[in-house]
């Protein structure tokens, strides 16, 4: 079964730190590219960040830059989100979404984890 | 950043109801645009990738249509299960950008 599981959010106080992880289990990892996509309570989908197969290209959005950094280990077969300086407005359940190396995909976001939640507060 | 604009943002509709949702971009996305559901308190699943094609296993009363601007879902016979909100996104640039949604109600 294609799987991703998400781990390491929880509550953390304005200007802190957290890693995110996810684990993927039922295809080859190091073949898929992936993607960070968060969600605020009550609001939409929010896409974070990009990382293909071998780290050769990372994209951030505007929110993210400077502040959070994703990366990937293919022997362990895990995704990472570093996130630093964290806000309240971070506040959001994070997702990890699978992204199939192909054109005849469009770059859609095919597998999506269960998600993790992420609340920064005082 | 393209913007993509949904509607409308909810509906209400009665089981076996024709049901269709559009997206606009604000720019020329030609293909790029994929359709995912979300049912309360789970994640995002992929309906509908590259505008138009199905994703196996994804009941056949689901079809998206449109290229360039203009995209629409269509549910042709809406099922219980059905009832979830509807996101566009689309996969041409960066940052890949979402509808704000759309709610299917039971009437």
């Amino acid at each position: 079964e294609v799987k991703l599981v998400e781990s390491g959010g929880g509550l953390v106080q304005p200007g802190g730190s957290l890693r995110l992880s996810c684990a993927a289990s039922g295809f080859t990892f190091s073949s898929y590219e992936f993607n960070w996509v968060r969600q605020a309570p009550g609001k939409g989908l929010e896409w974070l960040s990009f990382i293909t197969t071998t780290d050769s290209t990372i994209l951030y959005a505007d929110s993210a830059k400077g502040r959070f950094t994703i990366s990937r280990d293919n022997a362990k077969n895990s995704l990472y989100l570093q996130m630093n300086s964290l806000r309240a407005e971070d506040t959001a359940v994070y997702y990890c979404v699978r992204e199939p190396y192909s054109t005849d995909w469009y770059n859609t976001f095919d597998v999506w984890g269960q998600g993790t939640m992420v609340t920064v507060s005082s | 950043d393209i913007q993509m604009t949904q509607s409308p943002s909810s509906l209400s509709a009665s089981v076996g109801d024709r049901v269709t949702i559009t997206c606009r971009a604000s720019q020329n996305i030609y293909s790029f645009l994929n359709w995912y559901q979300q049912k309360s308190g789970k994640a995002p699943e992929l309906l509908i990738f590259g505008a138009s094609s199905l994703l196996s296993g994804v009941p056949s009363r689901f079809s998206g249509s449109g290229s360039g601007t203009d995209f629409a879902l269509t549910i042709s016979s809406l099922q219980p299960e059905d009832f979830a909100t509807y996101y566009c996104q689309q996969s041409y640039d960066t940052p890949r950008t979402f509808g704000q949604g759309t709610r299917v109600e039971i009437k």
